[in-house]
């Protein structure tokens, strides 16, 4: 098993750009997340997801977007990058309910200038 | 509101030495709590977990200690090596298992001292 997988590892966005981050699984999880770590700060959870076609925000979800089409992928959509934006951004899956242990990705980190 | 807090940001210790990482949460409804140990430039990685019917789990080299009275979570690394240097978050579900959400930690950095 691949595990989490993200792309692309670093991006540099210009104001206003948008991007999609990629996120895919292969250990058929349930769960899916999306955080962001600033630096020298812990995570923020910015959207999840517990199943194909059921996303729900998180702590910090102004500025972004997410889908989860199918149980493998999880994208998340920046539509209008802005500098508060720069961050290193994970994704986690988990495998069920009550399953609370989160595999984490291994980032990527975004620079908006 | 919730929080998920480390009493030490910088933790320095000799290696051969045992560390111990600190934590307090604030949630009484927490019942299951994590560890994730971060190194330079990856995503967390699962080092152990506990759940709140529990005061000690271990590992291998490590164990994590409950103390629900005070609301206390701590991890020791036995014979700290260069390796175990890292970020180490704390994590709880403080939904109380209403959802698969962890609120995590701001973290504690551990620097091994050869």
């Amino acid at each position: 098993n691949a595990g989490v997988t993200q792309t692309p590892k670093f991006r540099i966005l210009k104001i206003g750009q948008s991007m999609t981050l990629q996120c895919a699984q292969d250990m058929n999880h349930n769960y899916m997340y999306w955080y962001r770590q600033d630096p020298g700060m812990g995570l923020k959870l910015i959207y999840y997801s517990v199943g194909a076609g059921i996303t729900d925000k998180g702590e910090v979800p102004n500025g972004y977007n997410v889908s989860r089409s199918t149980t493998e992928d999880f994208p998340l959509r920046l539509e209008l990058a802005a500098p508060s934006q720069t961050s290193v951004y994970f994704c986690a899956s988990s495998l069920q309910w009550q399953d609370y242990e989160q595999y984490f990705g291994p980032g990527t980190r975004l620079t908006v200038t | 509101g919730e929080n998920v807090g480390l009493h030490l940001p910088t933790l320095s210790v000799q290696e051969g030495d045992n560390s111990i990482i600190n934590c307090a949460y604030s949630n009484s409804a927490s019942d299951y709590f994590i560890w994730y140990k971060q190194e330079s430039g990856k995503g967390p990685q699962f080092i152990i977990d506990i759940r709140s019917n529990m005061d000690k789990r271990q590992g291998q080299r490590v164990t994590v200690l409950l103390n629900k009275t005070v609301k206390h979570l701590s991890l020791q690394i036995a014979a700290t090596q260069p390796g175990d240097s890292a970020v180490y978050f704390c994590a709880e579900n403080s939904a109380g298992g209403a959802t698969n959400k962890l609120i995590f930690g701001t973290g504690t950095l551990l620097a091994v001292q050869p």
